[in-house]
């Protein structure tokens, strides 16, 4: 089976840098997504991760250890338009739709 | 370029009622899968459907079934709809051959089973 964590609620400062964790433990795996999700919107895609380490995409970047069965999104420079939900997904071995998300993490940026 | 496009946009059934969701794939895509996403959880995968044909299911009831037409853009149809069925049904479409792992997400069909 799947089992994918991360926390439900976080709340950070505009300008500021905050990372967002998820943990995995999984039958198979083959690599993670993260998806952004504003409020009655659809997950928009931010990054897929499918070797170890840091993959930067301006102000986002995501890490990954298979050996951990860990991630992390990094977002730097918050913006109040960050203020969202972000999702971790896991995609099975031999990739695929079917993908197994997280229950994803509010993001809420402040003043 | 379109991207993954969906229908309707807002949909009330009541309990025992069947309903039809569409969704047309982002262009060139010929892989399509839907997902129910109900309100603050993540999207759960219910099937994917290439070349026409059922691939892969989640742990849904045959109460949700589904359908591909040439043209790639499929449909989802809900039977017997039940109170729990209320959420956001989100189509995703990745191109198989080539096209890497990305699925990209349509905006998504709001139900409400009253």
């Amino acid at each position: 089976g799947q089992n994918i964590d991360q926390p439900t609620e976080m709340t950070a400062t505009e300008g500021a840098i905050v990372q967002i964790n998820c943990t995995y433990q999984t039958s198979g795996f083959n690599g993670l997504f993260w998806y952004q999700q504003h409020a009655g919107e659809a997950p928009t895609f931010l990054s897929y991760n499918v070797l170890d380490g840091l993959e930067e995409k301006g102000r986002f970047s995501s890490f990954l250890s298979r050996s951990k069965g860990y991630s992390y999104l990094l977002l730097k420079e918050l913006q109040m338009k960050d203020s969202a939900s972000y999702l971790c997904a896991v995609s099975p071995p031999g990739g695929g739709n079917k993908l197994t998300f997280g229950t994803g993490t509010q993001l809420k940026v402040e003043l | 370029d379109a991207g993954v496009t969906q229908s309707p946009t807002h949909l009330i059934k009541t309990r025992g009622q069947q309903v039809t969701l569409r969704c047309s794939p982002k262009s060139g895509h010929d892989t399509v899968s839907w997902y129910q996403q109900a309100l603050g959880q993540g999207p759960q995968f219910i099937f994917q459907y290439y070349e026409e044909e059922e691939r892969q299911r989640g742990n849904f009831p045959d109460r949700f079934s589904g359908h591909q037409f040439p043209n790639y853009s499929s449909e989802l149809n809900v039977n017997a709809l039940l109170l729990g069925d209320s959420a956001l049904y989100l189509c995703a479409s990745r191109l198989v051959a080539g096209g890497g792992e990305t699925q990209y997400f349509g905006p998504g069909t709001r139900l409400l089973v009253l």
